[in-house]
């Protein structure tokens, strides 16, 4: 089936410094989706991504999706103690309700 | 809008009892999705739902009933509940906007299973 996957789980950065993670699917997506979980919280939508190359920015924080749909990537610029959290990327597996999450990466930020 | 509620927050059942996680959502949202969550395997899709009384099977259905009676309840039963159900349960509802379909999660429930 679909995967969609997240290398590595863990990152620690000094804060200050900038932050890039990858998302990577077995399978070309019509979409992807990135969401934020705090510690001890619950998922919160982030972005959507649709087009094929498509870059957004949300703050310090740009998203882009890769030209073939396969991938995308989450860049933070001068990461804050606010960044601390685990960040998932997800993809639809068949109908656009129905989400393949990846594994997710949790970023600590030393102060 | 209170948005995606669950009950309880948390929960402890010894193996082989029965219980239901509820969820609810005051969105009008078509779509309501129940998810697990373990450490190190992020998110995974138990059943879900496109409208009142239509379910589908996820990732990792096995010892888990649904039904969507009401477009605001989407509830879930364990059958016979096994330490390997121990997690966090996340329930979501989205809604199609063209080509856009956000979630919204739930506070969770965090069960432990003895």
């Amino acid at each position: 089936g679909q995967q969609v996957m997240q290398i590595p789980q863990y990152q620690h950065v000094q804060e200050g410094e900038d932050f890039t993670t990858y998302c990577n699917s077995s399978t070309t997506l019509s979409n992807i989706q990135w969401y934020k979980q705090r510690p001890g919280g619950h998922p919160v939508f982030l972005i959507q991504l649709v087009k094929s190359g498509e870059v957004k920015k949300q703050k310090r924080l740009t998203f882009q999706f890769g030209e073939a749909k396969k991938n995308s990537s989450l860049h933070i610029t001068a990461t804050q103690t606010t960044d601390v959290g685990t960040y998932f990327c997800a993809g639809p597996t068949g109908a656009n309700s129905k989400l393949t999450f990846g594994k997710g990466i949790t970023l600590s930020v030393r102060p | 809008n209170a948005g995606v509620t669950q009950t309880p927050k948390f929960q402890v059942l010894k193996t082989g009892q029965s219980m239901t996680l509820q969820c609810a959502q005051d969105m009008n949202h078509e779509y309501m999705s129940w998810y697990r969550q373990d450490p190190g395997m992020g998110l995974r899709l138990i059943h879900y739902s496109v409208g009142a009384g239509i379910t589908d099977q996820g990732e990792v259905p096995n010892g888990y009933n649904v039904s969507r009676s009401t477009t605001e309840d989407f509830p879930l039963r364990l059958l016979s509940a096994a330490p390997s159900q121990t997690s966090v349960y996340f329930c979501a509802s989205s809604y199609s906007r063209g080509d856009y379909y956000e979630q919204y999660f739930g506070p969770g429930t965090r069960l432990t299973v003895t």
